[in-house]
């Protein structure tokens, strides 16, 4: 499978809210209501932030919000923070028990 | 607590081998998918594969067919990840990850494990 299409880099100033969008096929992000989302700071591995599209696990701030519409997903971040500084990436089942990630998107908190 | 500790890093010449563990503790080992993915220096995230602690089930990414093979061993709650024919574009960190039940995504991930590909 392809990888997700996600932008290279987006940034937002402290307390201002930004998107990620997260665009598939009818095959993947499409089909299924199984999309999730991963912030990674350097040198550490991967968080979950949001499953299944829009759930977010305990102790994610709620800042953090998921959202699909057609083949493309997309993660908010509300009151934009310092330590929300990290690369993001988006991942999708991709049926025949097989997941495809996004090429990651870096946000820099300006 | 719940974690997944790996194995240190590696270095191999091209053609070798690497076999990668994954060692879960604070759950119950059987209960949850494994999964393997891999981060090349600079570079995204790569799903390699998923196996069925319970059963050893397993599902490799088309693109590692043939040259991954994942196992486990329920006596000690670890999980293995074996890749061979090694090459140079096979230089990442390789991280084990647990997936949720039903949902394909991954709550808790090991360390990773740096893999180096050098003649």
């Amino acid at each position: 499978q392809s990888a997700l299409t996600q932008p290279a880099s987006v940034s937002g100033s402290p307390g201002q809210s930004i998107t990620i969008s997260c665009t598939g096929t009818s095959s993947d992000v499409g089909s299924y209501n199984l999309v999730s989302w991963y912030q990674q700071h350097p040198g550490k591995a991967p968080k979950l932030m949001i499953y299944e599209v829009s759930k977010r696990p305990s102790g994610v701030s709620n800042r953090f919000s998921g959202s699909k519409s057609g083949n493309t997903a997309s993660l908010t971040i509300s009151g934009l923070q310092a330590e929300d500084e990290a690369d993001y990436y988006c991942c999708s089942y991709a049926g025949s028990s097989s997941v495809v990630f996004g090429g990651g998107t870096k946000l820099t908190v300006l | 607590q719940v974690q997944l500790v790996q194995s240190g890093a590696e270095v191999k010449k091209p053609g070798a081998s690497v076999k990668v563990s994954c060692k879960a503790s604070g759950y119950t080992f059987t209960s949850y998918y494994m999964h393997w993915v891999r981060q090349a220096p600079g570079q995204g995230l790569e799903w390699m594969g998923i196996i069925n602690p319970s059963g050893g089930s397993t599902s490799y990414a088309q693109k590692f067919q043939g040259r991954v093979t994942m196992t486990r061993d329920t006596s000690t709650s670890t999980v293995y990840m074996e890749l061979s024919s090694l090459r140079s574009e096979d230089t990442a960190v390789y991280y084990c990850a647990r997936g949720t039940l039903l949902s394909w995504a991954f709550d808790i991930w090991g360390q990773g494990t740096m893999v180096t590909v050098s003649s």
